[in-house]
């Protein structure tokens, strides 16, 4: 059963660093990745989605990579602002199961001005 | 765009009542989806309809059923709801790799 660790569970900077969230999946036949962004009470807004044949995917400031051989992938974020304070889920979904995802928990990250 | 359309938005239920939570999308998408988040956890997977006529369970079907008579809806039913059933519900549906969320409905069994 594929299981998604999101590390760590909660992150406090200040506004202007970069940083990076972790996920690690423990079944590495993935069809593709997708990091999720959540703002409290509202829904999930896609970020970005990786296809298990590719490295990494860009947008904006944000940058994720994927290393499906050791069941990890990471969101780079540049330049932290504080309208990027949110909850960030990762998801995988398997070879055979389309986009059924399996989620991990989130990290919660808030920007501090 | 409307995308993903839930309702309703919150709603709260006494215990063994029953409601339905509506589900529509305008993409054409085949695949739909619910979900489950309960506070502080990850989504877990109800149950998913891969067109219309097709379902299948998910990770945590219990004491939950869906319908899917037409590509646009896809409406879950509690029954006899519990305290254990309450948590965000949100619906997705994809074309069949990425997937696009609804707004969720939260639901609160007393």
């Amino acid at each position: 059963k594929q299981e998604v660790t999101q590390i760590p569970a909660a992150l406090s900077v200040p506004e202007g660093e970069n940083l990076v969230l972790n996920c690690s999946f423990t079944d590495s036949a993935i069809y593709n990745l997708q990091w999720f962004r959540q703002d409290p009470g509202k829904g999930l807004t896609s970020l970005l989605l990786i296809q298990s044949s590719q490295r990494e995917q860009t947008s904006g400031r944000l940058n994720a990579s994927l290393d499906k051989s050791s069941g990890r992938s990471t969101l780079y974020i540049a330049a932290s602002q504080p309208g990027d304070s949110a909850t960030y889920l990762c998801a995988v979904s398997g070879v055979t199961s389309g986009s059924r995802l399996t989620f991990g928990e989130g990290t919660q990250l808030t920007v501090n001005p | 765009n409307a995308g993903v359309t839930q309702t309703p938005k919150f709603r709260i239920l006494k215990i063994g009542q029953s409601m339905t939570l509506q589900c529509t999308q305008d993409m054409n998408h085949n695949y739909m989806y619910w979900y489950r988040q309960d506070p502080g956890m990850g989504l877990k997977l109800i149950y998913y309809s891969v067109g219309a006529g097709i379902t299948d369970k998910g990770e945590v079907p219990n004491g939950y059923n869906v319908s899917r008579s037409t590509t646009e809806d896809f409406p879950l039913r509690l029954e006899l709801a519990a305290p254990s059933q309450t948590s965000v519900y949100f619906c997705a549906s994809s074309p069949y790799t990425e997937a696009f969320f609804g707004q969720g409905t939260r639901l609160t069994v007393v």
